[in-house]
């Protein structure tokens, strides 16, 4: 069974640019994380889907950073317009019906804002 | 806040025993998870408490105090690959959904 994948797994661009990141969840799974690891820094949550839905995005920094879930499926995380702080290493989690069981992580998109 | 302590660093020898361990300042909350990551690879899933007591999965252990705040991860007869990245969080504060991470705690196992 194919495990949580991101996509891509390394970004590099210039601030003011725009970037989408992915994030194919394992199949099933109705739980979506999205979170975010600046260096040096914890592991910071941004927002969950449940299926389709954004159940909280409080975590989500400011208006530049759109997430989205059509279907249900796949995910992709838009950043647009970039800017330096913006870097860091962006991973995406998902998880079974049930909110008690273990998160499965892909191995992260890093993204670094030149 | 949610604050979650780790010690940044720890260093242990093979063979060894080494806790980690874990505080945090939040109230209410479903459970502590422990995760394992590989520098440039995905957190994996070690150990997870509800209840208060000692979790045990092979040669990893999880203690869970509520009233105390304190979480620890026991690792037994340690081997060169667990050197990593071991990382708290907390789940389900105040009725949310999100995972609260620490800043992990780096393991160098030596020969």
């Amino acid at each position: 069974e194919a495990g949580v994948t991101q996509f891509p797994s390394h970004s590099v661009i210039e601030k003011g640019q725009t970037v989408t990141l992915r994030c194919d969840p394992i199949s099933g799974h109705d739980n979506l994380y999205w979170y975010r690891r600046v260096m040096g820094k914890e592991i910071k949550f941004l927002l969950h889907f449940v299926k389709e839905s954004k159940q909280d995005e409080s975590g989500m920094p400011n208006n530049r950073f759109l997430a989205e879930r059509t279907g249900g499926t796949y995910s992709t995380l838009k950043v647009q317009p970039a800017e330096l702080e913006d870097s860091g290493v962006y991973f995406c989690a998902s998880s079974q019906q049930g909110l008690t069981g273990e998160l499965f992580f892909g191995e992260g998109s890093r993204l670094t804002v030149l | 806040g949610q604050n979650i302590d780790q010690p940044t660093e720890m260093t242990a020898t093979e063979g060894a025993i080494v806790q980690i361990n874990c505080t945090y300042q939040t109230s209410g909350f479903n459970g502590l998870f422990w995760y394992q990551q590989h520098a440039g690879e995905a957190p994996t899933f070690l150990s997870y408490n509800v209840l208060d007591g000692l979790e045990e999965k092979g040669r990893f252990s999880s203690f869970l105090s509520r009233s105390k705040g304190y979480s620890y991860l026991l690792l037994k007869e340690l081997q060169m690959k667990d050197s990593a990245s071991y990382l708290c969080a907390v789940f389900g504060v105040a009725g949310t959904y999100k995972y609260i991470f620490g800043t992990g705690t780096r393991l160098k196992v030596l020969a």
